[in-house]
C-alpha cells in the first residue's frame, strides 16, 4: 500500500511566523488532503488538493502528483495554528493512508 | 459542525466490558470509515462501509466489529476491553467510492473518546 511520509515532525514558531510542511507519497495518489487537528482533538479538513494550488486565508496547499508531494503553507502563524497536521491520500481500490504527522506549536 | 455526529463523546468503563460507538454520516454520504487514535498516535483505518456494505477492513481486532445500517449510520463494537483500546476513535464519511472527483473527500466526526480503566 501507499506510504505517506510528513516533515518536519515537530515545528516551532513564533506568532507571526511562515512556515512549510511537506507530505510525500511513495505513489501516485486520485485524493488527497490536509487535515489540522487542534489541541481538543477535532480533525478539520484542510484542503481537498489531488493536484494545483488552492488558497483559503493564510493557508494554501500546492500538490505535484507527478512528483508525489505536496506543501501546506502557513503564513502569519497564529496561536489557533497550533496542533498537528496531518496529510492522507488515497488510491481507487485502497484506502485513506495518513501520514504520521506534524507537531506545530505557536508561541505567542 | 462538521454535519457527521457520533456519540458518545466521552466513554468511561473497565476491561472486560463491551461498548458502542454510534455514528451518522453527513447527508448524502453513503460511505463510512472508523479510525482509531491512541495517545499521541497516527489515526489507523480500522474498517470501511459503503451503503451498508463492507468496503475494506484494516487494523480491526476480532474484539471489535462494525455495521452500517440501512439509515447509512454506523455502529462501532468493542468488545473484552483492555487497557490498550483506550483512545479516541473517530468516524468520517464521504460520498462515496465512485471514481468522480471529489467522491471520496473526508468528513470527520468530533470523535468518541474511550478510557479503559
Amino acid at each position: 500500500g501507499i506510504q505517506v511520509e510528513q516533515s518536519p515532525p515537530d515545528l516551532i514558531l513564533q506568532e507571526g511566523a511562515n512556515s512549510t510542511l511537506r507530505c510525500n507519497f511513495s505513489d501516485s495518489v486520485n485524493n488527497l488532503q490536509w487535515f489540522h487537528q487542534n489541541p481538543w482533538g477535532q480533525l478539520i479538513n484542510l484542503f481537498y488538493i489531488p493536484s494545483g494550488t488552492k488558497q483559503n486565508g493564510r493557508l494554501s496547499a500546492t500538490t505535484v502528483a507527478t512528483e508525489r508531494y505536496s506543501l501546506l503553507y502557513i503564513s502569519s502563524s497564529q496561536t489557533t495554528d497550533s496542533g498537528v497536521y496531518f496529510c492522507a491520500g488515497y488510491n481507487y481500490g485502497q484506502n485513506f493512508v495518513f501520514g504520521p504527522g506534524t507537531r506545530l506549536s505557536v508561541l505567542p | 459542525d462538521s454535519g457527521v455526529t457520533q456519540t458518545p463523546k466521552h466513554l468511561i468503563t473497565a476491561t472486560g466490558q463491551r461498548v458502542t460507538l454510534r455514528c451518522s454520516p453527513r447527508s448524502g454520504d453513503l460511505s463510512v470509515y472508523w479510525y482509531q487514535q491512541s495517545l499521541d498516535q497516527g489515526l489507523q483505518f480500522l474498517i470501511q462501509y459503503y451503503n451498508g456494505e463492507e468496503r475494506a477492513k484494516g487494523n480491526i481486532l476480532e474484539r471489535f466489529s462494525a455495521q452500517q445500517f440501512p439509515d447509512l449510520h454506523s455502529e462501532l463494537n468493542l468488545s473484552s476491553l483492555e487497557l490498550g483500546d483506550s483512545a479516541l476513535y473517530f468516524c468520517a464519511s464521504s460520498v462515496g467510492v465512485q471514481s468522480a472527483s471529489g467522491a471520496n473527500v473526508l468528513t470527520f466526526g468530533a470523535g468518541s473518546r474511550l478510557t479503559v480503566l
